[in-house]
Formats: C-alpha cells, sequence, structure tokens
C-alpha cells in the first residue's frame, strides 16, 4: 500500500530533550516536506526536499532540523524542544509530474508532540 | 504566511443538504487543491483545478476556480454524516514553488444524520 509512515503517533517529552520524528514513503516521490497544524493558524511548512541531499527551509523553520540521505526518508530533527514546538506534525510526499507540474502531496497521519 | 482564507469556518447542515466552502487566495497559482481532514488524521487529496479550468467535478463533489477573482468553491452535493470532516484549499503556485502548497485555514463541517 502506498503510504507515508510517520513515528512517533504520540509524544510526550520534556524542553531541551533533543528528538526525532521520523518519516518514510514507499513511492518514490523525490518531494517531501513536514508541516505543523497549530488552531487558528491551519498548516505551515517547515522543512521540504527537492530530492536526496537538496533540502530548504519552509515558512516557520526556527528550532528544526532536517536531512535527506536517502529519497524515502525524510526525519524532523528537534535539536532542544520548547513549549512553543508542541503541535500536531505532518510528513507529506508529492511526485510533481504531468504537463502542469501539479503537486498532489500524500500526507501521514500526524504526530502529536507535546513539549513541557 | 497563510494565502488561502476560507468561508466559511463553520457549517452544519443535515444529511442530505448540500455543503458549500469557498476559498480565497492572493497570488497567482499553476492550481488549486482541496483536501479533506478527518479529526487529528492526515490530510487526503479530493480533487485538484488548473487555473486554466474553471469547474471540476468527481463523484459528489463540484470546484469552481475564477481566477480573475482569486476564489474557489467546493460543492459537497447529498451530504452524508460520514462526509463531517474539516476541509481545506491549498495553492500551488508550479515550479517556481519548489513543491509547496500553502494551505487555507480550513472548514469544519458538520453533517447530522
Amino acid at each position: 500500500e502506498a503510504q507515508v509512515t510517520q513515528n512517533p503517533r504520540y509524544l510526550i517529552t520534556v524542553t531541551g530533550k533533543k528528538l526525532t520524528v521520523t518519516c518514510s514513503q514507499n513511492m518514490n516521490h523525490e518531494y517531501m516536506s513536514w508541516y505543523r497544524q497549530d488552531p487558528g493558524l491551519g498548516l505551515r511548512q517547515i522543512y521540504y526536499s527537492m530530492n536526496v541531499e537538496v533540502t530548504d527551509k519552509g515558512d516557520v523553520p526556527e528550532g528544526y532540523k532536517v536531512s535527506r540521505k536517502e529519497k524515502r526518508n525524510f526525519p524532523l530533527i528537534l535539536e532542544s524542544p520548547s513549549p512553543n514546538q508542541t503541535s500536531l506534525y505532518f510528513c507529506a510526499s508529492s511526485f510533481r509530474g504531468g504537463l502542469s507540474g501539479a503537486n498532489v502531496l500524500t500526507f501521514g497521519a500526524g504526530s502529536r508532540l507535546t513539549v513541557l | 504566511s497563510q494565502q488561502g482564507e476560507e468561508d466559511p469556518q463553520a457549517l452544519s447542515i443535515q444529511e442530505g443538504e448540500n455543503a458549500t466552502m469557498n476559498c480565497s487566495y492572493k497570488t497567482s497559482i499553476n492550481n488549486l487543491q482541496w483536501y479533506r481532514q478527518n479529526s487529528g488524521r492526515g490530510l487526503v487529496h479530493l480533487i485538484l483545478i488548473r487555473s486554466n479550468e474553471r469547474e471540476k467535478h468527481s463523484g459528489r463533489l463540484r470546484v469552481t476556480l475564477d481566477t480573475s477573482k482569486k476564489s474557489s468553491s467546493l460543492l459537497i452535493t447529498a451530504s452524508r454524516a460520514a462526509d463531517t470532516a474539516s476541509y481545506f484549499c491549498a495553492t500551488d503556485a508550479g515550479w517556481t514553488s519548489y513543491g509547496k502548497l500553502t494551505f487555507g485555514q480550513g472548514t469544519i463541517l458538520t453533517v447530522h444524520p
């Protein structure tokens, strides 16, 4: 089954304790990205990757790191989490194709992170 | 920044009624997409309409796009309780956006049995 898999789905941690949220896709997509969803703010892009070893900042990159060493994996790293990073995180991937290059995202199920 | 603004923020209807959600955006787009999110779950792509299209249908979904007004609407006909979810529009500026979709705030649709 074509899917994007995120882990963990739920995590409660404390300020300053480094954590990694993994993301893996099995569709051979070039594009992968991370979004966070907060009430009243909608979905905001954190980082994206156009292909292996190619990453760039989205709208809200502060406090996050990413890497893309393999095509299928795109982990999100919080080096020193803070309470304002409490959020619902989504990984998404896409194959930009077609004549117009439309970008249709396939989302993971989400990772709910609480930082105390 | 969120380009898409959706209206209404919440919509409550009875089963069998039609539901209409609107989306406005600010900059030029290559295409506009609608996604659905069941409570706390991942978003699922519903339908895409390109900038040179005015209307598109998929099952009970009808999407319109007016690029002169920078607006789109999603119509769900003969709604069912299972349609209860949040609906988001997302704009895609094309190749220059490097894969980024910009999402609206979403419309929460509740369909009562």
